[in-house]
């Protein structure tokens, strides 16, 4: 496989359930980010990882926990969530953080659709 | 404040007319610009990108953008729209000051008629 792939595509879940979303890059680049995408909303930036440190946290729930073992995967635990959580979330990964120019271009995943009943 | 802004929610062309995307920023730096596209249920898929130099940037799928210092444009152009281009379009807009944040648009959906 190559580039960015994410799984699962689709997830249903309670409101109590404990569900992961996996993100795994092929690119061999260093730094990866998790986006939200809601309905007639502009992508909202969730966390970014740089060498597998968390860099940002965009003042993102509790009940999303991000976890990077390594520079080329990336998980999105998910708890006790609400029905306002569901949408698209994308993974990305880019070169480098901070590095300027073409090495930050992001690459996106397909997503994973989740819908919180 | 840092911003993009996609004027258009909603465009609709026929098949083999030319296509033009808006695309404004609002940045007080030097800004990276992007378009990404994105077909029902999938991910972005970056069509193109300017860094600097030239300010008419080429990209994929017979797609090109246009950056325009003095109107903070980066308008997105094809010159024959095919069926299999109808999809979700998108502007970001990023900035060596801003790091790694990207500001995305709202997006532009484009529906292609026969």
């Amino acid at each position: 496989e190559t580039g960015v792939t994410q799984t699962p595509r689709h997830l249903v879940m309670g409101m109590t359930n404990k569900k992961s979303l996996k993100c795994e890059q092929h690119l061999g680049h260093n730094a990866m980010y998790w986006y939200k995408q809601s309905a007639k909303k502009p992508l909202e930036l969730m966390f970014v990882y740089n060498f597998k440190e968390q860099t940002e946290n965009n003042s993102v729930p509790s009940r999303f926990s991000p976890e990077c073992p390594n520079s080329s995967h990336l998980f999105l635990h998910l708890h006790t969530l609400q029905p306002e959580d569901s949408a698209l979330y994308l993974c990305a990964s880019s070169q480098d953080l901070l590095a300027g120019g073409n090495q930050e271009t992001q690459y996106f995943g397909p997503g994973t659709r989740l819908l919180v009943l | 404040a840092q911003s993009v802004t996609q004027p258009d929610i909603h465009i609709t062309v026929s098949e083999g007319a030319s296509l033009e995307l808006r695309c404004n920023y609002s940045y007080g730096a030097t800004p990276y610009l992007f378009w990404y596209v994105q077909s029902p249920g999938q991910g972005l898929q970056l069509l193109l990108k300017y860094f600097s130099g030239d300010t008419l940037v080429q990209g994929i799928k017979g797609f090109e953008a246009e950056f325009k210092r003095s109107q903070s444009s980066f308008n997105l152009r094809k010159p024959s729209v095919h069926w299999s281009d109808a999809a979700e379009y998108f502007c970001a807009v990023g900035a060596e000051s801003s790091g790694y944040a990207l500001n995305f648009g709202k997006g532009t959906s484009l529906l292609v008629t026969p």
